[in-house]
C-alpha cells in the first residue's frame, strides 16, 4: 500500500512569511499532483510534476519533486490571505492507472 | 468548457434508503473517478471506470456499494441501505485519455448526509 505522508498538519502564519509543506512516501510515484480545497468545495488542480528533480512555479508557488520521485514540496513565498485553504498532495502509483493516493492535508492560515 | 459537474451537493437520507450520486465529466473526458471523503479524515480512492467498463474498483466496500458510467448520461454512484457511517463527502473526478501519467479534475462534491 502507498502512503503519503503531509507535513505539517496545520500552519498558521502572519501575511508576508514564507511557508514550506512537505509530501513524503517510501514509494516511488509516476507523478505527483497537488491540489488546494476551500471548505465545502472540491480540489482544485495547481501543479503535477513528473520527473525526478524537476521544479514548476506558480506566481508565488514553488513545487518541486524529488530525485527519487518520492517525495515532494511546496513553498509559498510572502503568503497572503488569499492563500488560506487545504493543500493536498497526491500521487500516481503508476501500477494503477488513475488511482491516486492523497496525504492527509495541509491546512494553512494565513492572518492578515 | 464546463468542469466536472456533481449533482446533488447536498444529500440527506434516512438509514436503510438508497442513495445515488451523479457525476459528469469534463467535455472530451472518458476517464471518471470517485472518492471519499470522511470527517477528518483525507480523500480515499473508491473506484475508475471507463465508459462502460470498471477497471479499477479496489476501494469501493464490498457491499452496498456499485458505480457505473454508461455509454449515454453520467456517471452513477449507488449506495444501497445506507448507514450512519456513509455519511462523508463523495467526490468524483475526470481526466482525458492519457499515456503514462494523467492530472485529475475534480467536481464540488456531494455531501451525504445519514440520519
Amino acid at each position: 500500500t502507498q502512503l503519503l505522508e503531509q507535513s505539517p498538519q496545520f500552519l498558521s502564519i502572519q501575511e508576508g512569511e514564507n511557508l514550506t509543506v512537505y509530501c513524503n512516501s517510501s514509494s516511488v510515484f509516476s507523478s505527483l499532483q497537488w491540489y488546494r480545497q476551500e471548505p465545502g468545495e472540491g480540489p482544485v488542480l495547481l501543479v503535477t510534476v513528473v520527473t525526478g528533480g524537476e521544479v514548476k512555479k506558480l506566481k508565488r508557488l514553488t513545487f518541486q519533486f524529488g530525485d527519487a520521485r518520492k517525495d515532494s514540496s511546496l513553498h509559498i513565498t510572502a503568503a497572503q490571505p488569499g492563500d488560506t485553504g487545504l493543500y493536498l498532495c497526491a500521487g500516481d502509483g503508476g501500477t494503477s492507472y488513475g488511482k491516486l493516493t492523497f496525504g492527509q492535508g495541509t491546512i494553512l492560515t494565513v492572518h492578515p | 468548457n464546463a468542469g466536472v459537474m456533481q449533482n446533488p451537493r447536498h444529500l440527506v437520507r434516512r438509514r436503510g434508503q438508497e442513495a445515488r450520486l451523479r457525476c459528469s465529466p469534463m467535455k472530451g473526458h472518458s476517464h471518471v473517478y470517485w472518492y471519499r471523503q470522511l470527517p477528518e479524515e483525507g480523500l480515499k480512492f473508491m473506484v475508475y471506470l471507463q465508459k462502460e467498463n470498471i477497471i479499477d474498483e479496489s476501494g469501493m466496500p464490498k457491499e452496498r456499494f456499485s458505480a457505473e458510467f454508461p455509454k449515454e448520461g453520467p456517471s452513477i454512484l449507488r449506495i444501497q441501505q445506507v448507514v450512519r457511517g456513509d455519511s462523508a463527502a463523495y467526490f468524483c473526478a475526470s481526466s482525458p485519455p492519457a499515456g503514462v501519467w494523467a492530472e485529475q479534475y475534480f467536481g464540488p462534491g456531494t455531501r451525504l448526509t445519514v440520519t
